[in-house]
């Protein structure tokens, strides 16, 4: 049975970095696309981007500009960076298991708030 | 790339159906056979109910079903139950082998 524990830092400030790390535990690694998927406060979902074991990564357009995933398979391990950040970011990303065209399984999400 | 439309919301009696629509285009959901459906209770993970448009994951009951005709896809709990009263999203891989996501519907079970 695969988990997903993600972590990151919760506040940050317009202009700064977002930065979260998402763990895999069980399963296989390679075998897999990693994706980060996020949800702003009273809106739906939305599909930031993938990445696979080989660091292959395929972004949303809207976010393409200020979006990086990178993948360490020593530590089963794969993070997301999200530069020049604004209220708009504001929001709870998942970390999920792409298998197949679909997500099964998903991390326990991690609140982020950009505020002044 | 758009989100997909979904009904804001739906509601029906315990024992009821409901049926949810998610409506896209020939890039996304009419182009490919990769619709997925997720229940989403506030606070939580959400959960793989269908994916490939119509096959339900080891554990969902078999009171959720779904199906696509051309670039709508559908959603249906049939007897309904308390659980099944949580936000519901559609996604669909899309052209440019991105992912899209319906815009949500809240399901009340009356």
């Amino acid at each position: 049975q695969v988990q997903l524990q993600q972590w990151g830092a919760g506040l940050l400030k317009p202009s700064e970095t977002l930065s979260l790390t998402c763990a895999v535990y069980g399963g296989s690694f390679s075998d897999y696309y990693w994706s980060w998927i996020r949800q702003p406060p009273g809106k739906g979902l939305e599909w930031i981007g993938e990445i696979n074991h080989s660091g292959s990564t395929i972004y949303n357009p809207s976010l393409k500009s200020r979006v990086a995933m990178s993948v360490d398979t020593s530590r089963n391990q794969f993070s997301l960076r999200l530069s020049s950040v604004a209220a708009a970011d504001t929001a709870v990303y998942f970390c999920a298991r792409g298998s197949g065209y679909n997500w099964h399984d998903w991390g326990q999400g991690t609140l982020v708030t950009v505020s002044s | 790339q758009s989100a997909l439309t979904q009904p804001p919301s739906a509601s029906g009696s315990p024992g009821q159906s409901v049926t949810i629509s998610c409506t896209g285009t020939s890039s996304d959901v009419g182009g490919y056979n990769y619709v997925s459906w997720y229940q989403h209770h506030p606070g939580k993970a959400p959960k793989l109910m269908i994916y490939d448009v119509s096959k339900r994951p080891s554990g969902v009951p078999d009171r959720f079903s779904a199906s696509k005709s051309g670039n709508t896809a559908s959603l249906t709990v049939s007897g309904l139950q308390a659980e099944d009263e949580a936000d519901y999203y559609c996604s669909s891989y899309a052209d440019n082998k991105i992912y899209v996501f319906g815009t949500g519907t809240k399901v009340t079970v009356l």
